[in-house]
């Protein structure tokens, strides 16, 4: 298995534009997580979804970010407009319930808004 | 709330010799999951070590090994023989039973000097 597997490892965009992360799960993992890692709040979660369904955004910041999740191999983190703010490094990790817990993280996005 | 305290910033330990990183929790549930993850400069976050709460033996990999002291709310993580390659961060990370979200404390940053 190739892992969780993110999209870009790096971003760098203008303060107002949109940008979209993506994740690809692990094949057959029911849940999928956003994470983000800053230094000054550690890592934060942001959503997650079980079995594609969103259950848990009372992290996600503000308005400007959304995630979806169309199937049960894909999902996109969005922010729009971008602000400097912003700039952290994003990850995505997957786990399959029933199996001993724990999760699988991606190598991260990281992204710079300047 | 649910809440990870890892009270060492940073830490530094001579190759070869033996380091104990803290980490205490809060939690008013029985049954839950405690796990430990290194981020080298890699940015990668890659599972230690876990220790499932109703579990009365500490968990060990290789060189890994947990102190799970369940009255007390902690779960030291000790790395023996210490090498180069374990400088990284180490995030401690708790999950309740029936949940599948990772709560992380704030991270040590672990140096080994040769």
């Amino acid at each position: 298995d190739a892992g969780v597997i993110q999209s870009p490892r790096h971003e760098v965009t203008e303060m107002g534009q949109e940008v979209t992360l993506r994740c690809k799960p692990i094949s057959g993992h029911d849940y999928l997580f956003w994470y983000r890692q800053t230094m000054m709040r550690g890592l934060e979660l942001l959503i997650y979804f079980n079995n594609n369904v969103p259950i848990d955004d009372s992290g996600m910041p503000e308005d400007r970010f959304s995630a979806k999740m169309p199937n049960a191999s894909f999902s996109t983190l969005k922010i729009q407009p971008s602000e400097p703010r912003d700039s952290a490094v994003y990850f995505c990790a997957s786990c399959m319930v029933g199996i001993a817990p724990g999760y699988t993280f991606g190598s991260g996005t990281r992204l710079t808004v300047v | 709330a649910q809440t990870v305290t890892q009270s060492q910033p940073e830490m530094s330990v001579q190759e070869a010799e033996t380091v104990t990183l803290s980490c205490t929790y809060d939690t008013s549930e029985n049954n839950y999951y405690l796990f430990w993850y290194k981020q080298p400069p890699s940015r990668q976050m890659i599972l230690v070590i876990r220790q499932e709460a109703y579990k009365q033996q500490n968990a060990t990999e290789n060189r890994f090994s947990v102190n799970f002291q369940k009255a007390a709310k902690s779960f030291s993580l000790k790395i023996s023989d210490s090498q180069l390659g374990d400088t990284a961060m180490y995030f401690c990370a708790f999950t309740e039973g029936g949940s599948e979200k990772l709560v992380f404390g704030k991270g040590t940053k672990l140096t080994v000097n040769p």
